[in-house]
């Protein structure tokens, strides 16, 4: 099947910094791309949908000015956490599609301290 | 928007028995119904998958059906395995693919010897 990288698996960050995660198609090309977040022990909530070209759609209760995404590419889409807090942390994890399948990257799990 | 209920949470079964567990959900417009697997700290992997004109799927030891007039599905994973251990997501879209699953809230499966 597809192949999705997801970078990094881990990371630690201060209070109030930002982080930005980085998905990739490797092998085919996702003119839309999907973010997720999963709290511990909970299931997987969309946060917002990456269109190549265009700007991303937020669903709702998710603060845009706080989850930056970009795809520039249609290859790559970028989530960036801005200004960060502890209740940030969480399995953030992105999805494209291939013909009618979701392809998953590994999760990038994010503490901030 | 689509609301997906799950049971149970966690289910215990013995080596070589049948789990079967349950979803449903609330927009009568979802028309794809997959269910994923995922192993801790892993990437979700797709298991099986149903779309709203077939009322059940099988392959191999694991099948799925679809109730749509009651609007809930359900998997059934006959002669289980250790290696069945892991948490089992539902998911419904209205998109007829994998784009903007809503998914269920998890079942942690565990297979005793």
């Amino acid at each position: 099947g597809a192949v999705v990288s997801q970078h990094p698996s881990r990371v630690i960050c201060k209070s109030g910094t930002s982080v930005k995660i980085e998905c990739r198609s490797l092998d085919f090309q996702a003119t839309t791309m999907f973010w997720y977040r999963q709290f511990p022990k909970q299931s997987l909530m969309l946060m917002a949908t990456s269109n190549e070209g265009s700007k991303a759609t937020y669903e709702q209760g998710v603060e845009k000015d706080k989850f930056l995404i970009n795809h520039a590419s249609l290859t790559l889409s970028t989530l960036t956490v801005t200004s960060a807090h502890p209740e940030d942390s969480s399995f953030y994890i992105c999805s494209a599609p291939e013909n009618t399948e979701a392809f998953f990257g590994q999760g990038t799990r994010l503490t901030v301290v | 928007g689509e609301n997906v209920e799950q049971h149970p949470s966690t289910l215990s079964v013995q080596e070589g028995d049948s789990a079967v567990i349950k979803c449903t959900y609330s927009d009568s417009a979802s028309n794809y119904f997959p269910w994923y697997k995922q192993e801790l700290g892993k990437r979700p992997q797709l298991i099986i998958d149903i779309r709203s004109n077939v009322g059940e799927k099988k392959d191999q030891r694991i099948a799925v059906t679809l109730n749509k007039t009651a609007k809930h599905f359900s998997l059934h994973i006959t002669e289980t395995q250790p290696e069945d251990s892991a948490v089992y997501f539902c998911a419904a879209s209205f998109t007829g693919t994998a784009s903007k699953l809503t998914f269920g809230t998890g079942t942690r499966l565990q297979v005793t010897l």
